[in-house]
């Protein structure tokens, strides 16, 4: 089974804090992805790599940055907490065309 | 126009009956089609994908595409309190690795 996993399934920050969220595939997937999950909103892409070192804007990737130094490991990076950041953050992985697997998520909380 | 659009709902149907959940999406060029489950709280499942059109069954829940149409499905038969749930259809593009997913139709099965 694929295995997704984040660093915290919930997290408060204050606002102007760097705010770094971890996550980790197991099954070798090339594609990993940031999500936000606003309610009303659904789902919106903020960042996307498909290889080590590679990255790629999503909707909407301001405030945002990633890193993907290693196939395995996707972070999202606040580099300046906001409040309007509030949200839940989902990471998913895939193999090229296929289906995408999420990771349990994080609630992120920004005071 | 959004890429992906689904009657966001809510969808109420009785125990035992079929649960029906319609997506449009805008690309013709689409390629692979997705649903996923999703609980109050909990993070995205996959459930079914479809490449071809047509049906296809996977014990009680069935996705049917029609690429003429630009419409894909997924019926949930003999439908259990347990399918209470948001569902979410995904649509990825002939090119390129992301999806694309509506917002989501909330089902609500009663006892």
């Amino acid at each position: 089974d694929v295995k997704v996993t984040q660093s915290s399934r919930y997290l408060v920050k204050r606002t102007g804090e760097k705010v770094f969220l971890e996550c980790v595939q197991d099954m070798d997937h090339e594609n990993m992805f940031w999500y936000r999950q606003d309610p009303g909103l659904g789902l919106r892409l903020i960042y996307f790599s498909y290889d080590v070192k590679m990255k790629e804007k999503g909707d909407i990737p301001e405030g945002y940055s990633v890193s993907r130094e290693k196939k395995e490991r996707f972070s999202l990076i606040l580099e300046s907490a906001s409040t309007n950041q509030t949200s839940m953050y989902l990471c998913a992985s895939s193999l090229s065309g296929t289906e995408q697997y999420f990771g349990p998520g994080t609630r992120l909380t920004v005071t | 126009q959004k890429e992906v659009e689904q009657n966001s709902g809510p969808l109420s149907v009785p125990e035992g009956a079929i649960a029906s959940l319609n997506c449009t999406y805008s690309d013709r060029g689409s390629q692979s089609f997705f649903w996923y489950r999703q609980y109050s709280g909990k993070s995205p499942e996959l459930i079914m994908s479809i490449y071809s059109n047509g049906d296809k069954e996977d014990g009680r829940f069935t996705a049917q595409l029609n690429k003429a149409s630009q419409y894909v499905s997924l019926l949930i038969r003999d439908s259990q309190p347990s399918d209470s749930a948001t569902y979410l259809c995904a649509v990825s593009p002939n090119t390129g690795n992301q999806f694309y997913f509506g917002t989501g139709t909330s089902l609500t099965v009663i006892p």
